[in-house]
């Protein structure tokens, strides 16, 4: 079954650290989507993807940075990881629509 | 309903009974709504979307209604179970627009069935 996969689920860095937050996904989706989820904020768009090479800014972007080199990736980089970056990321891709398909998250510790 | 803030609205139920979920919407542009669940550490699923030439819309017990005068949406969720529970998010997209793909979400709601 396509699936959409992030990796690790768990991570514990020091601040000042680069991260990388993996996301991959099998149903071969144009649209890729990081979003931050901290509670009082809901969902967080970071960063998006439309395809291989495309990447767009998001609403809280500032400390972060993503690559497209296929579709079925989109990385997710902390450059320099700050306590307020301690928070649980989702990934998703969509076709297109609205419907968006999550992965399990990945919960970052910066201590 | 929704709202900005450290504490979520909760919801809790019965098993069997009828629960409302509300959202206020901010964007008078938006045309597509979207309700979403998450279950306690997982990501959000899709539940049931709508968009805004209609105003109601009916799934496997679950139906969504649309009010665009007042920006309000609302998810009713019919013979409540216990699986049931989970945090409910509605969405937001001006899906003609520029922002393709480009969900805004609301807070959240937390639903708790008791068995």
């Amino acid at each position: 079954d396509a699936e959409i996969t992030q990796s690790p689920r768990h991570k514990i860095t020091e601040t000042g650290r680069q991260v990388t937050l993996a996301c991959h996904q099998t149903w071969n989706h144009n649209n890729m989507f990081w979003y931050r989820q901290d509670l009082g904020h809901g969902l967080r768009l970071i960063h998006y993807s439309y395809g291989v090479q495309d990447t767009n800014k998001g609403e809280v972007s500032d400390g972060y940075s993503v690559s497209r080199s296929n579709t079925e990736d989109l990385p997710l980089t902390l450059e320099s990881a700050a306590s307020s970056q301690t928070s649980v990321y989702f990934c998703a891709s969509s076709l297109g629509t609205g419907e968006l398909f999550f992965g399990e998250g990945s919960r970052l510790t910066v201590l | 309903g929704e709202s900005v803030g450290l504490h979520l609205p909760t919801l809790s139920v019965q098993e069997g009974d009828n629960s409302i979920i509300n959202c206020a919407y901010s964007n008078s542009a938006s045309d597509y709504f979207i309700w979403y669940k998450q279950e306690s550490g997982k990501g959000p699923q899709f539940i049931i979307d709508i968009r805004s030439n209609m105003d109601k819309r009916q799934g496997q017990r679950v139906t969504v209604l649309l009010n665009k005068t007042v920006k309000h949406l609302s998810l009713q969720i019919a013979a409540t179970q216990p699986g049931d529970s989970a945090v409910y998010f509605c969405a937001e997209i001006n899906a003609g627009g520029t922002s393709y793909g480009k969900l805004t979400f609301g807070q959240g709601t937390i639903l708790t069935v008791h068995p």
